[in-house]
C-alpha cells in the first residue's frame, strides 16, 4: 500500500509563475490537509479537503492560492503568481476520516520543496 | 504569543540517554496531543497521540500530558542514534479532526 504520494518533490519557479502541487492521497483515504512548512517555523495548516468539496480553508492566503480534490485523480494546490514568500516546503496529509485517533490519523507525503527565484 | 511553544533545541544527548521533549500551549479548546517525528527531507510520521490529559507508553516512548498546566511531554528511554530527528508535537480541538496546531520543533541528535 503505497503511501501519501507528492510530487514533484523540488519545484523550481520564477516570480510572477503558477505552481502546481500535487498530492494523491493513500489507497482508501478520502480526507486530505495540506499544511505549509516555512524555514525554521513549524507546520502551519491551509486547507481541509474532501472529495470534491473544501471543508476548511481558514488557513489558506486570501490570494493567488487555491486548492481542489476532484472526483477523480490526486489533489491540488494552486499558487499563482508566485513570490519568494512562497518558497517553503508544502506537506499533504491524507485520513480515512476526520478524526486524529488511531485508524484515523492522518499521513503525510514526503513534502514538495518549492524555490521561488 | 504562539498557540504552541516548543524549545528549538538543539539537543544534543549520549546514546542510552533519557529525553525529555516538552511543549507548552495556551488553547484550552485543544483535546488531541500528538509527537511526531521528522527526518530531514522528509514528512512527519505519526510517533504518539493521547487524548485529554494523562500517560501513554509505547515501547521506548512515554507521552504525558497536563491539561491544567497546558503541559504535554515526550519521554524517549534508551535513546539511540536513529532516533536523532526533529520532534514536532500537534494538537487539535474536539470537532477539529486533523486540523492540527503544529510546534516549531525540537532538533535532537542523539551522539555515539
Amino acid at each position: 500500500n503505497a503511501g501519501v504520494m507528492q510530487n514533484p518533490r523540488h519545484l523550481v519557479r520564477r516570480r510572477g509563475q503558477e505552481a502546481r502541487l500535487r498530492c494523491s492521497p493513500m489507497k482508501g483515504h478520502s480526507h486530505v490537509y495540506w499544511y505549509r512548512q516555512l524555514p525554521e517555523e513549524g507546520l502551519k495548516f491551509m486547507v481541509y479537503l474532501q472529495k470534491e468539496n473544501i471543508i476548511d480553508e481558514s488557513g489558506m492566503p486570501k490570494e493567488r492560492f487555491s486548492a481542489e480534490f476532484p472526483k477523480e485523480g490526486p489533489s491540488i494546490l494552486r499558487i499563482q503568481q508566485v513570490v519568494r514568500g512562497d518558497s517553503a516546503a508544502y506537506f499533504c496529509a491524507s485520513s480515512p476520516g476526520n478524526s486524529p485517533l488511531r485508524n484515523t490519523e492522518a499521513f503525510f507525503g514526503q513534502g514538495t520543496r518549492l524555490t521561488v527565484v | 504569543q504562539k498557540e504552541v511553544e516548543q524549545d528549538p533545541g538543539p539537543l544534543s544527548v549520549p546514546e542510552g540517554a533519557i529525553v525529555s521533549l516538552n511543549c507548552t500551549y495556551s488553547n484550552s479548546a485543544f483535546q488531541y496531543f500528538m509527537w511526531y517525528r521528522q527526518y530531514s527531507r522528509k514528512g512527519p510520521e505519526l510517533l504518539m497521540y493521547t487524548y485529554s490529559s494523562g500517560n501513554k507508553e509505547d515501547g521506548r516512548f512515554t507521552a504525558q500530558v497536563d491539561k491544567s498546566s497546558k503541559y504535554i511531554s515526550l519521554f524517549i528511554r534508551d535513546s539511540q542514534p536513529s532516533d536523532s530527528a526533529t520532534y514536532l508535537c500537534a494538537m487539535s480541538e474536539a470537532g477539529g479532526g486533523n486540523k492540527l496546531t503544529f510546534g516549531t520543533g525540537t532538533q535532537l541528535k542523539v551522539e555515539l
